[in-house]
């Protein structure tokens, strides 16, 4: 089956921790994204990468970092510099950047408390 | 100019009637139109999308109308159901963002009462 997968599905950390979210595609893409998304804001770009070993600053990146040292992987790296955590993240991957469709993982509630 | 304006926030329609939902932009660079479906707890699927050389696409119930000199495109559910309740929402990508990015609408919430 193909797809994307993102662990965990909920995730609870304590404030001035950092913590990590994985997010695997086995489609072949090249591109993927992180979004972050709050209730009534739809989905905000955190991060995204064209290609390994590339990614771009999204409209709202302080506080998080990722990599991508693997084509199937991007993993976002939730920092305690990010001041209000607590979201449902999501990560998406197209076969190139910014053309045609993206499909989406299912998504990583992470509660900071 | 990066801007995808969509509305109503919220939709409340009857079963068998039409949902409708509107989107604009304003960059005209934008090349690609897609419609992406939500559920609760799910991320988000693409289910219907359009290139600005067409005015319309249907595939099933769904309708999309891109007006592109009025920069607006707009999602039409017909014969909506119980179980096209979710959240909807627009975007914009291609040319216009860099080429790299799909700038996405704040979200429609649709409730189809039985």
């Amino acid at each position: 089956d193909g797809g994307i997968t993102q662990s965990p599905k909920y995730l609870f950390r304590k404030e001035g921790q950092n913590v990590t979210l994985s997010c695997e595609q086995n489609l072949n893409h090249d591109a993927m994204y992180w979004y972050r998304q709050d209730p009534g804001q739809g989905l905000r770009l955190i991060y995204y990468s064209q290609i390994v070993n590339d990614f771009q600053k999204g409209d709202i990146a302080e506080g998080y970092s990722v990599s991508r040292e693997k084509k199937e992987s991007f993993p976002l790296t939730v920092t305690s510099a990010q001041k209000n955590p607590t979201a449902f993240y999501l990560c998406a991957s197209s076969l190139e950047a910014g053309h045609g469709e993206q499909y989406f993982g299912p998504g990583t509630r992470l509660t900071v408390t | 100019q990066q801007q995808v304006k969509q509305s109503p926030q919220s939709l409340i329609v009857q079963k068998g009637g039409i949902s409708i939902i509107n989107c604009a932009y304003e960059n005209t660079a934008f090349d690609y139109f897609p419609w992406y479906q939500q559920f609760p707890g799910k991320g988000p699927a693409l289910l219907i999308a359009i290139r600005p050389d067409v005015s319309e696409k249907k595939e099933g119930r769904f309708t999309i109308s891109f007006n592109k000199s009025a920069k607006q495109f707009s999602l039409h559910i017909m014969d909506s159901q119980p179980g096209d309740s979710a959240t909807y929402f627009c975007a914009a990508g291609g040319g216009g963002t860099g080429g790299f990015k799909t700038i996405f609408g704040a979200g429609t919430r649709l409730f189809v009462k039985a």
